[in-house]
């Protein structure tokens, strides 16, 4: 069972350049989270979404869009990257809405802007 | 302002010793408060979850507590190992499906 797996692990990039990041769960959940997760601050969502085919901003979306298309996706895309964005970017998910249970997280991806 | 406090920052411990970790919150509507613990270059993994009503909640040497008149909670950690060098992260659910406040973690290096 693999929970989240985040695709690419790392990633450098130049200003200006777009890429995806995916995010891929296998445990039928409905909630799935960006985050990112910058030195000396806590963790930031970025995007969110309830269900296939929605999404919805959340605390630092500009710069960031994102797909749901398929449950067990969510992708989150850089249209034209800044060295603002240079982080860690996790993805998590969540069985659905009031639940006590925990957000399984992936491992992250590693992104440079330079 | 919806806001989760950690402290301290960083922790040396020798391996074998306990230590007791602090959050402090101020989150409204609150729903549950989380422990999360994040290895070096790894996604936060759930250690503990505790709803208004619950005190303490255990897992395996890792205890938590959780003071709802005060908005403090503790992770006290018994009898340290070296795999217990990791940040650990205090999460507060807001009752709003999405809505995580997360603080900025402690992280704690365990010394053979």
């Amino acid at each position: 069972n693999a929970g989240v797996t985040q695709t690419p692990k790392f990633r450098v990039l130049k200003t200006g350049q777009s890429m995806t990041l995916l995010c891929a769960q296998d445990m039928n959940h409905e909630y799935m989270y960006w985050y990112r997760q910058d030195p000396g601050m806590g963790l930031r969502l970025i995007h969110y979404s309830v269900g296939e085919g929605t999404t919805a901003k959340g605390e630092v979306p500009d710069g960031y869009n994102v797909s749901r298309l398929k449950k067990q996706n969510f992708l989150l895309g850089l249209e034209s990257a800044a060295p603002s964005q240079t982080s860690v970017y996790f993805c998590a998910s969540t069985p659905g809405a009031y639940s006590n249970q925990p957000q399984h997280f992936g491992d992250g991806t590693r992104l440079s802007i330079l | 302002k919806n806001q989760v406090e950690q402290s301290p920052q960083s922790l040396i411990i020798l391996e074998g010793k306990n230590c007791t970790l602090q959050c402090n919150y101020t989150v409204s509507p609150f729903s549950n408060l989380r422990w999360y613990k994040q290895d070096t270059g790894r996604g936060p993994v759930s250690l503990t979850i505790m709803t208004f009503s619950e005190n303490t909640k255990s897992n395996g040497r890792y205890t938590a507590t959780l003071d709802a008149d005060t908005k403090q909670s503790s992770l006290h950690i018994t009898a340290s190992q070296l795999s217990d060098s990791a940040s650990y992260i205090c999460v507060v659910s807001l009752q709003v499906a999405y809505k995580y406040i997360f603080g900025t973690g402690t992280r704690l290096k365990v010394l053979a």
